[in-house]
C-alpha cells in the first residue's frame, strides 16, 4: 500500500533547542522525499528534499536523513527559533503516477 | 514567491453544484498536480497533468476531473458537490514529469453548504 506515517503529531521545544520529526514510508520504490512547512492560512513551502541516492542533506539549520533499508527519513532543525513554529509535512513520491503521498503533519511550537 | 497562482481564493457552493478551480503554474513548469487538503490533514493527491495529459490519479471519484492547457495552466472541476468536498484545494507545479520539487499555489478554500 501507499502510506507515509509521521511522528510526533505535536512537538514543543524551547527556543534554541533541536527538533526532530520522523517519517516512515511503505513503497520501497519511492526515491524522492520532500519536506514542507505550512504556516497557518498559507501554502505548503518546500524547505528541503532528498533523493534516495543520498543519505543526508543539510541546508543551514535544517537537515534531512534517509535510511532506505528501514524506509524512514527524518527532519532535523537545530537552534530553533519562534519563526520555525508551523506545521511540517513529510512526503514520499510513489512510483505510480509520480504522486506525492504526505504524512499527517507535525505541529511544531517553539517557545521563547 | 513561487509564482504559482490560483483562483478564486475562496468559494462557497451548495451541495449538488459544480465548481471549477484554476491554477497557473510557475514559469517553465510543465507538470501540475492537484491536492485536496482537509482541515488538520496533509494534502491528498487528486491527479497530475503533464503536457495536457493526465499522468496519474489518486483515490478520487470520476466527478473530480481536470484539464491542462497548452500554456500549462490547469483546471480542476468537481461535479455534484458533496459536503465532504469542503477543503483547501492546492495545485503544485514542477519542472518535469518526475514531479520532483513541487511548488504549491496559495490554494482555493471551497466550502460546500
Amino acid at each position: 500500500g501507499e502510506n507515509v506515517e509521521q511522528h510526533p503529531s505535536t512537538l514543543s521545544v524551547q527556543e534554541g533547542d533541536s527538533a526532530v520529526i520522523k517519517c516512515t514510508y511503505s513503497d520501497s520504490a519511492s526515491n524522492y522525499f520532500p519536506w514542507y512547512k505550512q504556516e497557518l492560512g498559507k501554502r505548503p513551502q518546500l524547505i528541503i528534499d532528498i533523493r534516495s541516492n543520498v543519505g543526508e542533506k543539510k541546508d543551514q539549520r535544517i537537515a534531512v536523513t534517509l535510511n532506505k533499508t528501514a524506509k524512514h527519513f527524518s527532519l532535523h532543525i537545530t537552534e530553533t527559533q519562534p519563526e520555525d513554529s508551523a506545521v511540517y509535512f513529510c512526503a514520499a513520491r510513489m512510483e505510480y503516477g509520480n504522486k506525492l503521498v504526505f504524512g499527517a503533519g507535525t505541529i511544531l511550537r517553539v517557545k521563547s | 514567491e513561487t509564482g504559482v497562482t490560483q483562483s478564486p481564493t475562496h468559494l462557497i457552493k451548495t451541495r449538488g453544484q459544480q465548481v471549477t478551480l484554476r491554477c497557473s503554474s510557475q514559469s517553465g513548469h510543465n507538470t501540475v498536480s492537484w491536492y485536496q487538503q482537509a482541515l488538520g490533514q496533509g494534502p491528498q493527491f487528486i491527479f497530475q497533468y503533464y503536457r495536457e495529459e493526465e499522468n496519474g490519479r489518486g483515490n478520487f471519484p470520476p466527478r473530480f476531473s481536470g484539464l491542462q492547457f497548452p500554456n500549462y495552466s490547469s483546471e480542476l472541476n468537481v461535479n455534484a458537490l458533496e459536503l465532504d468536498d469542503s477543503a483547501l484545494y492546492l495545485c503544485a507545479s514542477s519542472p518535469d514529469l518526475s514531479g520532483d520539487t513541487q511548488y504549491f499555489g496559495p490554494g482555493t478554500r471551497l466550502t460546500v453548504l
